[in-house]
């Protein structure tokens, strides 16, 4: 069982229009990332939440990181086609002692964007 | 800054045979983890050094192994390769007191082992 879920798992639009990717967990988060992964290159980092609640936009992402630290979401606003990827949430999770710099992943959501 | 660089980008091996995949973290970087991506597990962490220490491990058999050198570069290992290893090996490095654990990953090395 995934510690962390994301979903959908395959997102197929068209060009403008808009979509929502989701991050659930039954465990607490002390932060969460988002990244972005093109075939055949490592994941780049779009943003991190640390804070219940938070919201952050980056230009037309919106990220949102749930008031109890265990779910997350990625909403994008008139996707284009560079948005297309694989779409990967990444959490700390507090309640392991130890963790250092270890990364709970999701299975990922891979979007495409028809022109 | 130069971002993370890792080398061999590809690798085609054997099964039986072992592997030594190298990571350059970014400058003043001093954590280097590794991360197995397959189509069917995802992302999975194999372990993470800190000031030339493993410093947190995941649940990979003795195969996997890895180092760090005093210059934060790392290496991991795999030996006696079986077919399941094929994957892209992913190196990410981050700041001791990461902002909230963040980490910058390379490209990864995609080994196929056959």
């Amino acid at each position: 069982t995934q510690l962390l879920e994301q979903s959908p798992q395959f997102l197929s639009i068209q060009e403008g229009e808009n979509l929502t990717v989701y991050c659930n967990s039954s465990s607490v988060f002390s932060s969460l990332q988002w990244y972005r992964q093109e075939p055949g290159e490592g994941p780049v980092l779009l943003v991190t939440v640390v804070t219940g609640g938070e919201v952050k936009k980056l230009k037309r992402l919106t990220f949102q990181f749930g008031d109890a630290r265990k779910d997350s979401s990625l909403h994008i606003t008139a996707a284009q086609p560079g948005d297309t990827g694989l779409y990967l949430c990444a959490g700390h999770v507090t309640s392991i002692k130890a963790a250092g710099n270890k990364l709970t992943f999701g299975g990922g959501t891979r979007v495409l964007v028809k022109p | 800054k130069a971002g993370v660089t890792q080398t061999p980008r590809y690798l085609i091996k054997t099964r039986g045979q072992q592997v030594t995949l190298s990571c350059s973290p970014i400058s003043g970087h001093r954590s280097v983890s590794w991360y197995q991506q397959t189509p069917g597990q995802g992302l999975q962490f194999l372990f993470e050094y800190f000031s030339e220490t493993q410093r947190n491990k995941g649940n990979f058999p003795g195969r996997f192994s890895g180092r760090q050198f005093s210059n934060s570069r790392s290496e991991m290992n795999v030996s006696t390769l079986e077919l399941g290893d094929s994957a892209l090996y992913l190196c990410a490095s981050s700041l001791e007191q990461a902002s909230y654990n963040e980490q910058f990953f390379g490209p990864g090395t995609r080994l196929t082992v056959l």
